[in-house]
């Protein structure tokens, strides 16, 4: 149980262009969703925040017009990385949570690497 | 602030052998603590979870952990490594309600 899946699982497109990643929790409904970046050989970066049915919260220094992030149900969150550029290189994982509390455990996507020409 | 201390970047230990990977916790309250895994080019996976209660918990694959509030530590271990748990380690503190902080990560090396 507790699966999620994002996808694409690899992304290598050219610079300026628009990139959607989709995670969506298989069997179970995900309240909270989370996008974390990882650089290499480092730990994972918490990007935002979503709750289903409203905006997302942005961690600070996270531009939320370069990075949108949509959560339109209880199984799906996207993020759109918008006019992309060589340095938006990088590998982005997704999380779910059955609830809003820091005792319900996160639920992660297998990432997308992402690289940009 | 709240933060996660991996002391140590790397560990070798040879198939059969146990295994201990340090994890400091920084955090006023009563922590809600993970150990996830990663696998290179992949998700991380739960391994197992500390809330509240028995400070000894047991995870998947034959991990546990324990928590002590003393020493602010959450190690994890295993008797006997197998040469599948080559993989990089996370240790993980929620804060601000249902946010993860995460260690910089042990890459675990098995030798055979």
């Amino acid at each position: 149980g507790a699966v999620v899946s994002q996808h694409p699982s690899w992304v290598i497109c050219k610079s300026g262009t628009s990139v959607k990643i989709e995670c969506r929790s298989l069997d179970f409904q995900a309240t909270t969703m989370f996008w974390y970046r990882q650089f290499p050989k480092q730990s994972l970066m918490l990007m935002a925040t979503s709750n289903e049915g409203s905006k997302a919260t942005y961690e600070q220094g996270v531009e939320k017009d370069k990075f949108l992030i949509n959560h339109a149900s209880l199984t799906l969150s996207t993020l759109t990385v918008t006019s992309a550029h060589p340095e938006d290189s990088s590998f982005y994982i997704c999380s779910a949570s059955p609830g809003h509390t820091g005792n319900q455990p996160q639920h992660f996507g297998d990432g997308t690497r992402l690289s940009i020409l | 602030a709240q933060s996660v201390t991996q002391p140590d970047i790397h560990i070798t230990v040879s198939e059969g052998a146990s295994l201990e990977l340090r994890c400091n916790y920084s955090y006023g309250a009563t922590p809600y603590l993970f150990w996830y895994v990663q696998s290179p080019g992949q998700g991380l996976q739960l391994l197992l979870k500390y809330f509240s209660g028995d400070t000894l918990v047991q995870g998947i694959k034959g991990f546990e952990a324990e928590f002590k509030r003393s020493q602010s530590s959450f190690n994890l271990r295993k008797p006997s490594v197998h040469w599948s748990d080559a993989a990089e380690y996370f240790c993980a503190v929620v804060v601000n309600g249902n946010k993860l902080v995460f260690g910089a990560g042990t890459i675990l090396r098995v030798k055979s």
